[in-house]
């Protein structure tokens, strides 16, 4: 019962590279996010997505790719890493409608150096 | 646009305490109400939730109960453990938005033996 898995758990990368955080979930959710958590702050949404081809801009979009290709993973990608991206990242699903919970992975802590 | 409004942490209590971690939040329109919470390490998972006025969620001995009139989500349990100890989100959700989830910056709640 994997839930939302997310890879890797910690990446240290520097100024200017570019990656890709996994994410994918086995519960068969129409409805995937990613958010980031800055120390003593709430999660921001950066993209979200309602199903396979579909993908949207959150809050705070600027510096991030994605893409969903399939209903089980979308990927977040950093380009030219900068230190204000250094955060902690978290996928998570939800089935269709405000009135069910998500479910989150356990997080990338990223930092750029 | 939304916003969620959680006490200011951090909250020090003894064993056997009674916790009160208060949230509030402003929104056109009814969302359902949610507390999440996260360990050390981990992502967040469900506490409790509520999807309508005068629900009361509740989950593990925490109770909240949703007030439409005073627009307030207040998270309460009655004898605390030093297990409780974890930071603590309060969020909403509207149906019409794609699942997506607004947070609180989180209370962090530490309990001493």
């Amino acid at each position: 019962n994997a839930g939302v898995t997310q890879t890797p758990k910690f990446r240290i990368l520097k100024i200017g590279q570019s990656m890709t955080l996994q994410c994918a979930q086995d519960m068969n959710h129409n409805y995937m996010y990613w958010y980031r958590q800055d120390p003593g702050m709430g999660l921001k949404l950066i993209y979200y997505s309602v199903g396979a081809g579909i993908t949207d801009k959150g809050e705070v979009p600027n510096g991030y790719n994605v893409s969903r290709s399939t209903t089980e993973d979308f990927p977040l990608r950093l380009e030219l890493a900068a230190p204000s991206q250094t955060s902690v990242y978290f996928c998570a699903s939800s089935s269709q409608g405000a009135r069910t919970e998500a479910f989150f992975g356990q997080g990338t802590r990223l930092t750029v150096v | 646009g939304n916003s969620v409004t959680q006490m200011e942490g951090p909250v020090t209590l003894s064993e056997e305490a009674f916790l009160t971690i208060n949230c509030t939040y402003t929104a056109t329109g009814y969302p359902s109400l949610f507390w999440y919470v996260q360990y050390p390490g981990e992502g967040l998972q469900l506490l409790l939730k509520a999807t309508k006025a005068d629900d009361k969620g509740s989950n593990k001995g925490f109770e909240a109960t949703y007030r439409k009139e005073t627009t307030s989500f207040h998270l309460e349990k009655g004898s605390v453990q030093v297990s409780d100890s974890a930071v603590y989100f309060c969020a909403l959700t509207f149906n019409t938005n794609a699942g997506k989830s607004t947070f609180g910056d989180g209370t962090t709640l530490t309990v001493k033996p």
